[in-house]
């Protein structure tokens, strides 16, 4: 699976987007982009996903450049419950036997401030 | 809520003992991992299982064996614990939707080793 750089922590104030970068530069055809999130002491969160175009649900858009080499995770409207450590993850879906194993890096940490 | 409890959910136990840690779903899911979690590691798969009966290494699978004798339940044990051991676990589902395995994961089990 291709490995991904994040920033190691960022700040965004309540109310504002969060706008947090990945890098995955050697991503694969065949590779999606997850994105996770760990709320303190909590077992991972599962947030959205994408292959090559830009994701939407109601925790968060996914924008992935058209060379799929970078992508952004943006929480419109930030809350303080937004404050995790967030992971960016790519990994084969088709092929293989990956059986949906996941290669959790460092992550981001987000501080959402008052 | 992806129906994942994991029992106990704090153990403390003494360094040669065995342990094993349960977790369970309701759901039948097909496939199921054990992952631990350490201050400057982030989470590192420890076993996976993709059936009944079917179950693989993960990463950090030395001192660790698993079982799934029916599809509910995943059981994690420590032959002998160690303090090396201590950690939180985490267990996690998927399933496979049109190539695409989103995981769930339970609340963790916290585990000293003393």
């Amino acid at each position: 699976d291709a490995k991904t750089t994040q920033p190691p922590s960022m700040d965004c104030a309540e109310g504002r987007a969060a706008n947090l970068p990945c890098n995955h530069s050697t991503i694969s055809g065949n590779e999606y982009v997850y994105w996770y999130r760990q709320i303190h002491s909590q077992g991972p969160q599962y947030i959205i996903h994408g292959l090559k175009n830009n994701e939407t649900n109601e925790m968060a858009s996914l924008i992935i450049t058209e060379d799929r080499k970078s992508s952004t995770l943006i929480l419109p409207h930030a809350t303080l419950r937004d404050t995790a450590v967030y992971y960016c993850i790519v990994r084969v879906v088709y092929g293989g036997t990956s059986y949906g194993k996941l290669t959790f890096g460092q992550g981001t940490i987000l501080t959402v401030h008052p | 809520d992806a129906g994942i409890t994991q029992s106990p959910r704090h153990k403390v136990t003494e360094t040669g003992t065995p342990v094993t840690l349960r977790c369970h779903q309701t759901e039948n899911h097909r496939y199921m991992y054990w992952y631990r979690q350490d201050p400057g590691h982030g989470l590192r798969l420890i076993h996976y299982s993709y059936g009944v009966k079917d179950t693989d290494k993960g990463e950090v699978s030395d001192g660790y064996s698993v079982s799934r004798s029916k599809t509910e339940d995943f059981l994690l044990t420590l032959e002998s614990a160690t303090s090396s051991q201590t950690s939180v676990y985490f267990c996690a589902i998927s399933e496979s939707r049109r190539g695409s395995y989103e995981q769930y994961f339970g609340p963790g089990t916290r585990l000293t080793v003393t």
